[in-house]
């Protein structure tokens, strides 16, 4: 069975601390990796879609990288601000499959004012 | 920007029921989804459709089924509501089903009595 881990599981920060979570995955027949931030009461927001290694991807104040060889990836948010509180979700795409997102069950981030 | 919009954002139904569950969305994509998302666990595909009346089954498909008669409106159907399906139901599109992200609606959270 095919798993994708997020790590932690959730997290507290003060408002302007930096943070960064993990999203492990297999690492053999690797296609892509996505990011996705959902807040409460919203849809999911894709962040970034990765699928070379050493790839690095930056979106304002949060960045990602990805290591395949090793199956991590992980998620940067530098000065964090009240409205980064979300859960984050990564997934992954296998080479042999055209369609099929496994996600991992997220990381939820609350950032304090 | 793309708009998935999902039927209802709340639904309570009772065991047996049929239940319909209603997604649009208005970019002229080809592949829609419908996932389920439970407590402690990452979003699961139930049904995945690349064009109309075209349709895969997802990791979870036993007690739904899907219609797609019209490529923005991807319906999925409970045959017989039952109260291990009361979860939280999520819809998303996307241009390429390997290399774009998904995009999502607001969910469905259902509710079965």
């Amino acid at each position: 069975i095919l798993n994708v881990e997020q790590s932690p599981q959730s997290l507290h920060v003060q408002e302007g601390d930096s943070t960064n979570f993990t999203c492990s995955f297999p690492s053999s027949n690797f296609y892509a990796l996505h990011w996705y931030r959902w807040e409460t009461a919203k849809s999911p927001e894709a962040l970034f879609v990765m699928t070379l290694n050493g790839d690095e991807k930056k979106k304002g104040r949060i960045s990602a990288t990805l290591n395949t060889k090793e199956g991590y990836s992980y998620l940067y948010i530098k000065g964090s601000q009240p409205e980064d509180s979300a859960t984050y979700l990564c997934a992954f795409l296998l080479m042999d499959s055209s369609y099929k997102l496994i996600f991992g069950s997220g990381t939820r981030l609350l950032v304090r004012p | 920007d793309v708009k998935v919009t999902q039927s209802s954002r709340y639904l309570v139904k009772r065991t047996g029921e049929k239940v319909f569950l209603e997604c649009v969305q208005d970019m002229d994509h080809e592949n829609m989804f419908w996932y389920r998302q439970d407590p402690g666990l990452g979003l699961r595909l139930i049904y995945f459709s690349y064009d109309v009346k075209m349709k895969e089954k997802g990791d979870i498909p036993e007690g739904y089924s899907v219609s797609r008669e019209k490529k923005e409106r991807f319906s999925l159907i409970l045959e017989s509501a039952s109260t291990n399906q009361t979860s939280m139901y999520l819809c998303a599109s996307s241009l390429s089903a390997r290399s774009q992200p998904q995009h999502f609606g607001d969910g469905t959270r259902l509710s079965i009595l």
